[in-house]
């Protein structure tokens, strides 16, 4: 079957660093999404992982370890804007679609 | 990045009505498609892939004959919600996969009301 799971909410505060973990069990693996989708706002891609380690990108990096099913996305020098859910997606061997996660709410306070 | 539309963006309607949703890929030709739905604070839940040309494929418990999903070009997927009851409401997403991408873009949704 296909799992995937993610904490449900988070909290930080403006200009700290945040890291959203994202654990899966799914049958086959070809690649892991990040999503952040604002409250009535269709998702907007964050990044893309197929192989192992860390890819960064600007304030937001992503990491995977497949052997374990896991990976985070990391938010630094958070931001009041970056308020919002957090999805973690998992694409399957031989096919596009994309599973998802529960989703993080993450609110960022001042 | 490509552009995916979604029209309308809102709908009301009352229910035992049929309402049509149009995705299009703007500037891309989409091979596939995929059809979400997303309760309230809820993650995206996939309903059906739908390939250009070919019949949709659904996932477990949703109800084909209920969701009718129509890709008749490689720029145009539609999504009939036939006799819409208020569980229905919900804010529907659709993605597209162009075959020289590997991630999917998803259009704005549409939030759709049964009275």
């Amino acid at each position: 079957g296909q799992n995937i799971d993610q904490p449900t909410e988070m909290t930080a505060t403006e200009g700290a660093i945040v890291q959203i973990n994202c654990t899966y069990q799914t049958s086959g693996f070809n690649g892991l999404f990040w999503y952040q989708q604002h409250a009535g706002e269709a998702p907007t891609f964050l990044s893309y992982n197929v192989l192992d380690g860390l890819e960064e990108k600007g304030r937001f990096s992503s990491f995977l370890s497949r052997s374990k099913g896991y990976s985070y996305l990391l938010l630094k020098e958070l931001q009041m804007k970056d308020s919002a859910s957090y999805l973690c997606a998992v694409r399957a061997q031989g096919t596009d679609k994309l599973i998802f996660g529960t989703g993080t709410r993450l609110q960022v306070f001042p | 990045g490509a552009v995916v539309s979604q029209h309308p963006s809102r709908v009301i309607c009352k229910s035992g009505t049929s309402v049509k949703i149009e995705c299009r890929s703007l500037d891309f030709q989409a091979t596939t498609m995929f059809w979400y739905r997303q309760f309230p604070k809820q993650s995206l839940m996939l309903m059906a892939t739908s390939n250009e040309g070919s019949k949709a494929t659904y996932e477990q418990g949703v109800e084909k004959d209920k969701f009718l999903i129509n890709h008749a070009s490689l720029t145009l997927s539609t999504l009939t919600v036939t006799s819409a009851h208020p569980e229905d409401s919900s804010f529907y997403i659709c993605s597209a996969a162009g075959s020289a991408y590997y991630e999917q873009y998803f259009g704005p949704g549409t939030r759709l009301t049964v009275t």
